[in-house]
Order: C-alpha cells, then sequence, then structure tokens
C-alpha cells in the first residue's frame, strides 16, 4: 500500500528549532514532486512549501519563507522539513503529501497521517 | 497571491439531496483546481483534480465542473458517509498552491 509516514513532530518553544521527516514506501518516490500541509488546530488547510522530484527545485508560502527549508533524500526515499525561527503560528498538524507528477505545480493524490508541532512557551 | 472563496461555508442536507459547493478564484486559473474531503480527524483525500477529473476509486456521485474562475463540486445524492469539510485548492502555480477555507457538510 502506498503510505507516507511523517515523524519529528514535538514541541518546541518560540525561536526553536525541529526537523520533519517523510517516510515514503510503495511507490517510485524520485519520481514524484512533494509538499508540505499544515492545518491549525481547527482551522483549514495551509500549503507550506513544495519541492520537485529531483529536489532541484524548492517553492515556499511567503509565511514560511526564509525560516522553512524543504528537501529530499531519494535514496532514502524521505522528505524533510527544516523548520527555524518557529513562531506560535506555526503550531499545526504538518502533512506530507504527495503530488500527482513529478513537476510542481499539481494535485496531492496521497496523504500522510500528519505530525503535530506546538510551539509555546 | 490567488485567493479561493467557498460557499457556503456550511450547509446542512439531508440524506439523498443533490448538494453543491462553489469555488471562485480571484483570478483566472484554466481548470488547475482541486477538490479533497477531510472527514472528521481525518486526513485529507483527493476528490477531483483538473476541474473535472474524477480521482480513482471516488464514488461516481461525486462530480466537478467549472473553469476560469468559477468551480463547482456536486455530489448528486447525499450519503450519510459523506460529512466532512470540504476544501477547494488552486495549482495554477507552484508559488500558490492556495487552498478554500473549506465547506463544512452536516447531515440533517
Amino acid at each position: 500500500e502506498v503510505q507516507l509516514l511523517e515523524s519529528g513532530g514535538g514541541l518546541v518553544q518560540p525561536g526553536g528549532s525541529l526537523r520533519l521527516s517523510c517516510a515514503a514506501s510503495e511507490f517510485t518516490f524520485k519520481n514524484y514532486a512533494m509538499s508540505w500541509v499544515r492545518q491549525a488546530p481547527g482551522k483549514g488547510l495551509e500549503w507550506v512549501s513544495g519541492i520537485i522530484n529531483s529536489g532541484g527545485t524548492t517553492y515556499y508560502a511567503d509565511s514560511v519563507k526564509g525560516r522553512l527549508t524543504i528537501s529530499r533524500d531519494n535514496s532514502k526515499n524521505t522528505l524533510y522539513l527544516l523548520m527555524n525561527s518557529l513562531r506560535a503560528e506555526d503550531t499545526a498538524v504538518y502533512y506530507c503529501a504527495k503530488l500527482i507528477g513529478g513537476d510542481c505545480p499539481d494535485a496531492f493524490d496521497i496523504w500522510g497521517q500528519g505530525t503535530m508541532v506546538t510551539v509555546s512557551s | 497571491d490567488i485567493q479561493m472563496t467557498q460557499s457556503p461555508s456550511s450547509l446542512s442536507a439531508s440524506a439523498g439531496d443533490r448538494v453543491t459547493i462553489t469555488c471562485r478564484a480571484s483570478q483566472g486559473i484554466s481548470n488547475f483546481l482541486a477538490w479533497y474531503q477531510q472527514k472528521p480527524g481525518k486526513v485529507p483525500k483527493l476528490l477531483i483534480y483538473a476541474a473535472s477529473t474524477l480521482q480513482s476509486g471516488v464514488p461516481s456521485r461525486f462530480s466537478g465542473s467549472g473553469s476560469g474562475t468559477d468551480f463547482t463540486l456536486t455530489i448528486s445524492r447525499l450519503q450519510p458517509e459523506d460529512v466532512a469539510t470540504y476544501y477547494c485548492q488552486n495549482y495554477n502555480s507552484a508559488l500558490s498552491m492556495t487552498f478554500g477555507q473549506g465547506t463544512r457538510l452536516e447531515i440533517k
């Protein structure tokens, strides 16, 4: 079964850092673009960042540009999100999502279960 | 950034009803529009992409239409398991894959 499994979430103080991981299985990871999408408690979905299949091009929402860095290791079938200078408004469930194609943009056909990030002192 | 506005924000309908949710883009996005279903406590699920293409495994009672700035998601005969929040998403630009604010659907 095609699967995405996030890890790395937790409680962090404002200004702190965190690295999220997303392990992919049962599909050819290197062929597909990937993204991170977040959902604050009780709120809607917010696209955060995207990366093409090769990892050569990345994209960010204005709200996270300069603070979050998306990357991937195709040899390990894993997507990452390095989060720096975290703020209270970054508190959310972070989902990794597979795009239908190898390039951005595209729709998201597979979603992980999500990992919770809480930014609080 | 392109803004996506859904209406209504919430609705209640009876089982068997025909339900329509609309999504309007602040500028033209051709057919680069997807619809997702998120059941309470669950992960979002892709229903429709390219405005009208049904994702594999999605029941045929779901359909999508539209192009440019105005789009609709229609459920032809509402089922109890369709209780969820529905989101549209624009993917016209890699720098702005924005979602609508969501439409919460309940059963009367």
